[in-house]
C-alpha cells in the first residue's frame, strides 16, 4: 500500500535559517503529492502540491519538487520566520483514488 | 466563504455515552472524510464517503459510524466511546474525481477527551 515517511521532529531553527523537511513516499503509479501546514489550534491548510514528476509546488516562500527517481518531495524554505512555526504534514493521493495518506508530521519551531 | 465546519470544537465525555460530531461543507463536494490525529501517527482515515448514501471504511474504523444522507453533511458517531478514542478529529471534503488537481479541504478540528 501507499506510505509516507517524514523526517523526525521536532525541528528548531533561528529566524532566517534555511529549512528542509524531508519526505519520501512509497506508492504505485503516479501519485499526487502535498504539503499541509497546521498552525497552533487550527485545522490543516494546503501549503503546496505537485501532481506529476518534476513539478515544483511553491507557496509563501516554501517549495517542494516531485522527484520520481528518489520518490521524494522535500519541503524547503530559504529564510524561515517566527510565523512559520507549525506542524507540517507530507501527504500523497494515489493515482486512482481519493484517499490521502499522511506522514507523521514534523513540528517546526522558529525562534526570534 | 467556502469552508468545512465541525461541531463541537471541544468535547469532554465519559466512557459509553454516545456522541455525534457534525461536519458540514458548503462547496457541493461529493467526497467527504473523517480523520483522527494522534501524536507520532499523523492523520489516519476513519471513514470516507464518495457521495450521498455511499460510505466506506478507512484505516481505523473500529468504534465509529458515519452516515451520508445529504451531500453537505457527514456526521461521525461514537456509539460507545472509550478512552482510546481520545484524539483530535478532522473532517475533510474534496471536489469530484474528474476535476484536475483536486485538493482536500479540512475543518478546524474537534478535540475529544473520553474519561
Amino acid at each position: 500500500g501507499n506510505s509516507v515517511t517524514q523526517m523526525e521532529g521536532p525541528v528548531t531553527l533561528s529566524e532566517e535559517a534555511f529549512l528542509t523537511i524531508n519526505c519520501t513516499y512509497t506508492a504505485t503509479g503516479y501519485p499526487s503529492l502535498f504539503w499541509y501546514v497546521q498552525y497552533p489550534g487550527e485545522g490543516l491548510q494546503l501549503l503546496l502540491k505537485a501532481t506529476k514528476a518534476d513539478d515544483k509546488g511553491s507557496n509563501k516562500g516554501f517549495e517542494a519538487t516531485y522527484r520520481k527517481e528518489t520518490t521524494s518531495f522535500h519541503l524547503e524554505k530559504g529564510s524561515v520566520q517566527v510565523s512559520d512555526s507549525a506542524v507540517y504534514f507530507c501527504a500523497l493521493r494515489g493515482t486512482s483514488g481519493s484517499r490521502l495518506t499522511f506522514g507523521e508530521g514534523t513540528q517546526l519551531t522558529v525562534n526570534p | 466563504e467556502a469552508q468545512v465546519t465541525q461541531n463541537p470544537r471541544y468535547l469532554i465525555t465519559v466512557t459509553g455515552k454516545k456522541l455525534t460530531v457534525t461536519c458540514s461543507q458548503n462547496m457541493n463536494h461529493e467526497y467527504m472524510s473523517w480523520y483522527r490525529q494522534d501524536p507520532g501517527l499523523g492523520l489516519r482515515q476513519i471513514y470516507y464517503s464518495m457521495n450521498v448514501e455511499v460510505t466506506d471504511k478507512g484505516d481505523v474504523p473500529e468504534g465509529y459510524k458515519v452516515s451520508r444522507k445529504e451531500k453537505r453533511n457527514f456526521p461521525l458517531i461514537l456509539e460507545s466511546p472509550s478512552p482510546n478514542q481520545t484524539s483530535l478529529y478532522f473532517c475533510a471534503s474534496m471536489g469530484p474525481i474528474r476535476a484536475k488537481g483536486r485538493v482536500q479541504y479540512f475543518g478546524p478540528g474537534t478535540r475529544l477527551l473520553v474519561l
